[in-house]
This record gives structure tokens, C-alpha cells and sequence, in this order.
């Protein structure tokens, strides 16, 4: 089974702040997505990398950053933090040649 | 603009019930469809995909049908459970190489028991 985690479920930061998410997968995928969830707009894809060290912009880019120094590790950066990113904020995999993309549980962020 | 839309926010269906959730694409492009289903504060798990060469797929008591001339797919549930209650996401890939999902906005489904 594919095994995707996130480092928190839930987060709670002040405007302004730097913010890390991190995620990590154990199938040895290549590619790997960050995306926020909100209500009545579905899953938005923010930023994606389909290798090690190479990222692409996705729907919604504007304000954040990645990093992907490892295969299995993919990092979503908030540079500084605003009331709007206030949302649920999930992990996939993909690999192996197929098209299926492999969730995490989600990070829930709350800027205040 | 919305290549991947369901337009039904919310369906309710009895248990025992067949439940049908729907959705239409524009993009011609498209040629592999995923559901996704979803429960509150956790990640999306897969569900059934269907490549576009078929028009049927089953797993069980989820069944995806495709209708390529009509731009839309819909999955079927018989018989629903109250353990189906979720959000389902219809998603979509162009395929030749392409990373990307474009996700419908998820119709919310409630079994009934």
C-alpha cells in the first residue's frame, strides 16, 4: 500500500509567520503534488514536482514555494502567512506510470 | 473555466438504494477519469478509474460508466451504504505525459438509513 504522511493535521499560526508543511511518501514516486481544499471550490493544485529538485506551478501558486531535495520528501512553503491561506492543505504521490495520484491525510491551517 | 464539473453539490439516497453521481468534462483531451472519495478532515482516497477506450468499469459495488461522445461519466453505487456517506470527487487527466488532475468541485452524498 501506497503511504503517504504529512507532518501535522493540524496547524495554527499568526499572519506573518513563515510556515513549513512537509510531506513524505514511502513508494519511491516521482512526482508529487501540493493542493488546498476548500469548500465549494474542490482541490486546487498549487504546486507540483515531477522529479527531485524540479518543481512547476500549478492553479494557484501566489504566495507559496516548494522544495523537493529528497525523491520522498515534498515541502510546501508559506512565506508569510495570511489569513486567506486558512485552509485544508493536502499531499499526493504518483509513479510508476500510472495515473492514479496517492493522498496524504491533510494538513488543516488556521492563520489567524 | 471549469473543464471538470459536478453539478450537484449534495445528493441524499436511502440505504439499499442505488446512489448516482454525475459529471461532465469539456476538454477533449481528456482520456483517463478517477473518483475520489472523501471524508471530513481526511485525505481523498482513490476509488475507480476508467481509461477512455472503455466505456465501463466495475470494482465491486462501484461501477464507472463513460460516455465520451457526451463529455460525461457518473458512478454508480448499488447498493449504497451509510459508510459511502462522503464527499466524491470526479477527476481527470489528458494523458501524453501530463502530471496534472483537474478535479470536479465534489458532490456530498448522504445514505440514509
Amino acid at each position: 500500500d501506497v503511504k503517504v504522511t504529512q507532518s501535522s493535521r493540524y496547524l495554527v499560526k499568526r499572519t506573518g509567520e513563515k510556515v513549513f508543511l512537509e510531506c513524505v511518501q514511502d513508494m519511491d514516486h516521482e512526482n508529487m503534488f501540493w493542493y488546498r481544499q476548500d469548500p465549494g471550490l474542490g482541490l486546487r493544485l498549487i504546486y507540483f514536482s515531477y522529479d527531485v529538485k524540479m518543481k512547476e506551478k500549478g492553479d494557484i501558486p501566489e504566495g507559496y514555494s516548494v522544495s523537493r531535495e529528497k525523491k520522498e520528501r515534498f515541502s510546501l512553503i508559506l512565506e508569510s502567512a495570511s489569513t486567506n491561506q486558512t485552509s485544508m492543505y493536502l499531499c499526493a504521490s504518483r509513479g510508476g506510470g500510472k495515473e492514479t495520484q496517492y493522498f496524504g491525510p491533510g494538513t488543516r491551517l488556521l492563520v489567524l | 473555466d471549469q473543464q471538470v464539473k459536478q453539478n450537484s453539490p449534495s445528493l441524499s439516497v436511502q440505504e439499499g438504494r442505488i446512489s448516482i453521481l454525475n459529471c461532465d468534462y469539456t476538454n477533449s483531451m481528456f482520456d483517463y477519469f478517477l473518483w475520489y472519495k472523501k471524508y471530513p478532515a481526511e485525505g481523498p482516497t482513490f476509488l475507480i478509474s476508467i481509461s477512455s477506450i472503455k466505456d465501463k468499469n466495475e470494482d465491486g459495488r462501484f461501477t464507472v460508466f463513460l460516455n465520451k461522445s457526451a463529455k460525461h461519466l457518473s458512478l454508480h453505487i448499488v447498493p449504497s451504504q451509510p459508510g459511502d456517506s462522503a464527499v466524491y470527487f470526479c477527476a481527470a487527466n489528458p494523458g501524453a505525459g501530463s502530471y496534472q488532475l483537474t478535479f470536479g468541485k465534489g458532490t456530498k452524498l448522504s445514505v440514509i438509513p
